[in-house]
This record gives structure tokens, sequence and C-alpha cells, in this order.
């Protein structure tokens, strides 16, 4: 059985703070790790798709690390705001399919 | 460009109908591949169709049927509903396969009474 883990399941913060999630993987038969946030009422929008170990993406105040080797990776968000409030998924890619974790869901209070 | 379109947006159905959603992915994306969400489980793979074969299968019973059109469309069956099958189906596009950034819609989700 397949399993990615995401901790913590749900975080709430104050607007301004800076946060970050975690996702663990299988670290046998890697290809890639994806990222998508998830607003309530919309549809996940891809944030980040990593594939080597050591990568390191960025979009904005949206940060992600990759470690293959030991099987995680990490969101960081740096001075969170209300609008990023929402669930964050991560997808690990085993060369066969994507295997989602149940995701972190993110509360940012003005 | 017009994002993926998932009809019907929401539906109710009783036990032991049968349903078929249906998704029109991004124009120019070739995969399509679906995921069933039910509380507190993550996105559960389904199955994915590219250029109208189904390239892989996740571990649903044969109730859960797909297939995809010439136009890239595809649809999805659900034969002899079940009160568990009750969930929001997502569909997602993508140019050549769900290795590579997906692209998803707002989802059909069921209810079996």
């Amino acid at each position: 059985i397949l399993n990615v883990e995401q901790s913590p399941q749900s975080l709430h913060v104050q607007e301004g703070d800076s946060t970050n999630f975690t996702c663990s993987f299988p670290s046998s038969n890697f290809y890639a790790l994806h990222w998508y946030r998830w607003e309530t009422a919309k549809s996940p929008e891809a944030l980040f798709v990593m594939t080597l170990n050591g990568d390191e993406k960025k979009k904005g105040r949206i940060s992600a690390t990759l470690n293959t080797k030991e099987g995680y990776s990490y969101l960081y968000i740096k001075g969170s705001q209300p609008e990023d409030s929402a669930t964050y998924l991560c997808a690990f890619d085993n060369t066969d399919k994507l295997i989602f974790g149940t995701g972190t869901r993110l509360q940012v209070f003005p | 460009k017009a994002g993926v379109t998932q009809t019907p947006r929401y539906l109710i159905k009783t036990r032991g109908q049968q349903v078929t959603l249906s998704c029109s992915p991004i124009s120019g994306h070739r995969s399509v591949s679906w995921y069933q969400q039910t509380p507190g489980q993550g996105l559960q793979f389904l199955f994915e169709y590219f250029s109208e074969t189904q390239r892989n299968k996740g571990n649903f019973p044969g109730r859960f049927s797909g297939r995809q059109f010439s136009n890239s469309r595809s649809e999805m069956n659900v034969s002899t509903l079940e009160l568990g099958d009750s969930a929001l189906y997502l569909c997602a596009s993508s140019l050549d396969g769900p290795r590579g950034e997906l692209f998803f819609g707002e989802g059909s989700r069921l209810t079996v009474l």
C-alpha cells in the first residue's frame, strides 16, 4: 500500500505569519511530486510539479523543497494572507499514477 | 482559454440506479483522468484516458467505467449505485498525462439515497 501523508491536518495562523507543511511519500519508484492548492467551492490548482532531488521551486510567497531520498517535501508560505486560506494537497507520482494525500487545511485570520 | 468543464455539477440518485458524468478538457489536452473524493479521504484515482485509450486504472470495482471520445471529451459511468458512491468526482486534463500539471474541473457532486 502506497501512502502519502500530510501534516498537519489543519492549521490556523494570523495574517503575516509564515507557515510550512509536510508531505511524506514512499522513497521508491519516485517520478514526481505535485502540490495543489484547493480553495473552497473552486477546483484544485497546480502550484508545483517537482521531479529532482533537492529541487526548490518558488511562486510569489509560496515555495517548496523536495527530498526524494528520505521521501518528503515541504511547502512554505511566507507572510500568510487571508487569500492563502485553502487546502494544500500533495500528490506522489510513482510512475503508475498520482497518489494524493488528504491535505493540509490552512486558515489565515486577518 | 476555457477551463475543464464537468457536467452535471450536482445530482441525486437512488441505490441501484446508474449515472454518467461528463468532462470536457482544455482544448488541446489529450489526457483526462478521473478522481473520487469522499469525506476524510484524499483524491482517489479512478482511471486515465489518453487518445481514447484507457492507460491506467485505479482500485475500483467494475461498476466504475469510463471512455474517451475522439474530441478528448470523457465520460465516466457508475452502475448499480451504492450509498458509498456518494462523493465528489473530479476530472483533470493535461497535455500528455498525469505526469505534468493537472488542470481540474469543479467536480460533479453525486449523492446516492
